[in-house]
């Protein structure tokens, strides 16, 4: 069955240090987002892709950093991790154009940064 | 800019009765509208979608939304629920005009069933 699968589960880091959370889907969609949940916001979009070679942000990218070199990974790098960076993050693909089809999402990266 | 506001944090219901999770959205062209469900320690699950037709469909585990127009708001329903049910609840919108069709979710709306 198709998937979509995020490493690693749980994170802990340090301030300062550059931290990849991998996203990996075989559902062969363009489409592929990531978003952060924390209590009280709901998620939030980070940065969004359409399809290789294509990065776009979201509504809070600051600190944040995502390539797109094949269908199928969508790595997000946190280049310097601060504190406020400490959440759950979710990777998310969808298939089609126009934002009509449903989002299909991976299990979660739980980040903490000391 | 396209949102979307879930006025509850919580919605408590017995078990048995109806339930509703409200939705309100807002974007500059045709409305995307999706609801998903969270379960502790998971990803989302997709529950429904609206795109265009009629107005009232109907998703996975005997849920139900409602599209009205006029009062921008798709909420989520189902005539009886189960404690199964109890779960974290988001409403999404994509904007069908805007081009950079992204997805915005809501704050949530943790739903309770008693039994």
């Amino acid at each position: 069955d198709a998937e979509i699968t995020q490493s690693p589960r749980h994170k802990i880091t340090e301030t300062g240090r550059q931290v990849t959370l991998a996203c990996h889907q075989t559902w062969n969609h363009n489409n592929m987002f990531w978003y952060r949940q924390d209590l009280g916001h709901g998620l939030r979009l980070i940065h969004y892709s359409y399809g290789v070679q294509d990065t776009n942000k979201g509504e809070v990218s600051d600190g944040y950093s995502v390539s797109r070199s094949n269908t199928e990974d969508l790595p997000l790098t946190l280049e310097s991790a601060a504190s406020s960076q400490t959440s759950v993050y979710f990777c998310a693909s969808s298939e089609g154009r126009g934002g009509t089809g449903e989002l299909f999402f991976g299990e979660g990266s739980r980040l903490t940064v000391l | 800019a396209q949102s979307v506001a879930q006025p509850e944090d919580q919605v408590n219901v017995a078990e048995g009765n109806p339930l509703t999770v409200k939705c309100t959205y807002s974007v500059s062209g045709n409305p995307y509208l999706f609801w998903y469900v969270q379960y502790p320690n998971r990803g989302l699950q997709f529950l429904l979608k609206y795109i265009t037709g009629d107005n009232l469909v109907k998703g996975s585990y005997g849920f139900e939304a409602e599209f009205n127009k006029s009062q921008t708001s798709f909420h989520l329903k189902k005539p009886s629920a189960l404690v199964s049910d109890s779960a974290l609840y988001f409403c999404a919108v994509s904007d069908g005009a805007s081009g950079t069709y992204k997805y915005i979710f809501g704050t949530g709306t943790r739903l309770k069933v008693l039994a």
